[in-house]
């Protein structure tokens, strides 16, 4: 069965910081992946997704993704007390995509 | 636009005792997931739904955990029999397959079986 990991499990950085968190997965067939935040207590919400090799920004979010590798990184520069949750990557094969799998998460705490 | 109600956000059972969980997906949506989240954990698929067909439930432990959704929108999760290794957060989710591949989560339903 497919299994995401994800790097670190916690991780602390200050205010105004960069944060870098990683998630492999082990299915050779995973095309597809996505980033969700989750805040304590609250759903999910998606952040980000990437399919193709390369690079993604969407603000003080980048996104990368190396497909020979099933590695996918997401950084976070100008990080913020907000910005302190649970990180999910969540993977799918092509034509899969009502079957992610998550990665157990990386929780950030964004310290002032 | 609502996003995905779920209810009640809070249960406490005893071990043998039976819960339902309630799902109201976002208007439209035709696809409806149901996760299991276990505390300091990533969701896991239990069960899915088109409209109101069941398309895969081979993650749900079909002795105690079932799942309906009769008339393609509302859908409800029911424990019967409730064990502690059931303790987790229930997280509903919908996607409108037609306009992209983001599923939409509810809050969760947070389970303690004792």
């Amino acid at each position: 069965q497919q299994k995401v990991q994800q790097s670190p499990e916690s991780l602390i950085v200050p205010e105004g910081g960069m944060a870098s968190l990683n998630c492999t997965s082990s299915d050779r067939n995973v095309d597809y992946f996505w980033w969700y935040r989750q805040h304590s207590g609250k759903s999910p919400k998606m952040l980000m997704s990437i399919f193709s090799n390369g690079e993604k920004e969407e603000g003080r979010f980048t996104v990368h993704l190396n497909k020979a590798s099933l590695h996918t990184s997401l950084h976070i520069r100008d990080s913020q007390p907000s910005d302190s949750a649970l990180y999910l990557c969540a993977a799918s094969t092509a034509g899969s995509f009502n079957k992610l799998t998550f990665g157990a998460g990386t929780r950030l705490a964004v310290c002032p | 636009e609502a996003g995905v109600t779920q209810s009640p956000r809070y249960a406490v059972l005893q071990e043998g005792q039976a819960v339902s969980f309630w799902c109201d997906p976002i208007s439209g949506h035709d696809t409806l997931y149901w996760y299991q989240q276990p505390r300091d954990q990533g969701p896991q698929l239990l069960v899915y739904f088109r409209d109101e067909a069941v398309i895969d439930n081979s993650q749900l432990p079909s002795d105690r955990f079932s799942a309906v959704r009769p008339k393609g929108t509302n859908s409800t999760l029911k424990i019967q029999s409730a064990k502690q290794g059931d303790t987790a957060t229930y997280l509903c989710a919908s996607r409108y397959r037609p306009s992209g591949n983001t599923l939409y989560f509810g809050e969760g339903s947070r389970l303690i079986v004792v």
